[in-house]
């Protein structure tokens, strides 16, 4: 059983607009939802990460979103510009520091120009 | 120097081939990990370490095995390589305590592995 489902698989995206990116998950006892990005030829890089204390948090033009009853969280990216263009996975884990994560599949994002 | 660096980067060995892969940090990262990418599966966990006496099993670590030489060095290997472990392989450290509240985990360059 897929424990964090994630959604869209790819996006196309103009340049300007917004970006959303959807994850679900099932295990409530997770509380550590970050997001990753990911360029061609690179390791995942930490973009932003949210406790399900708030529900929401933003960092310059990114922005999390989270729903605890729903079990839902989502990326947004204002003004979508064409070196946003990666691979974006949702992850979850325990509150704990350096619990394994539990990566969704991973959402790739390309922004026109 | 990166901070998470891996050995090789791309491999190409045969079906039945033991080979190993490699991982170091200079984090000082008690925590390192194994995952496996793959096209539309995102990344999988096969292996974790929180230090070099204690190794758990991810999601995915049948047909692998890792040792944890010391805090610094975290290797996976395939003992009998076959064509669907074909796949990008990441390392990643973390460190034991949220210092700064983002539970961060630093991943290396990755290891292309072709399985032939």
């Amino acid at each position: 059983q897929q424990q964090v489902k994630q959604s869209p698989q790819s996006l196309i995206v103009q340049k300007g607009g917004i970006s959303i990116i959807n994850c679900a998950y099932e295990n409530t006892a997770f509380d550590y939802f970050p997001w990753y990005q990911q360029f061609p030829g690179k390791g995942p890089a930490l973009l932003i990460a949210i406790r399900p204390d708030v529900s929401e948090k933003k960092e310059g033009r990114f922005t999390i979103s989270f729903n605890k009853s729903a079990k839902q969280f989502s990326l947004h990216i204002m003004d979508s510009q064409p070196g946003d263009s990666a691979t974006y996975f949702c992850a979850a884990s325990f509150n704990q520091a350096g619990t394994a994560l539990i990566f969704g599949k991973g959402t790739t994002l390309s922004v026109s120009s | 120097d990166a901070d998470v660096t891996q050995t090789p980067r791309n491999r190409i060995t045969k079906t039945g081939k033991r080979i190993m892969l490699e991982c170091s940090q200079t984090k000082g990262h008690d925590r390192m990990y194994w995952y496996r990418q793959d096209p539309g599966l995102g990344l999988q966990l096969i292996y974790y370490s929180f230090d070099v006496k204690d190794i758990n099993k991810g999601e995915i670590s049948d047909g692998y095995s890792v040792s944890r030489q010391a805090q610094a060095k975290f290797s996976l290997s395939l003992e009998s390589a076959i064509p669907n472990q074909t796949a990008l392989y990441f390392c990643a450290t973390s460190d034991s305590y949220d210092r700064d509240g983002r539970n961060e985990q630093f991943f290396g360059p990755g290891t292309r592995l072709t399985v032939l």
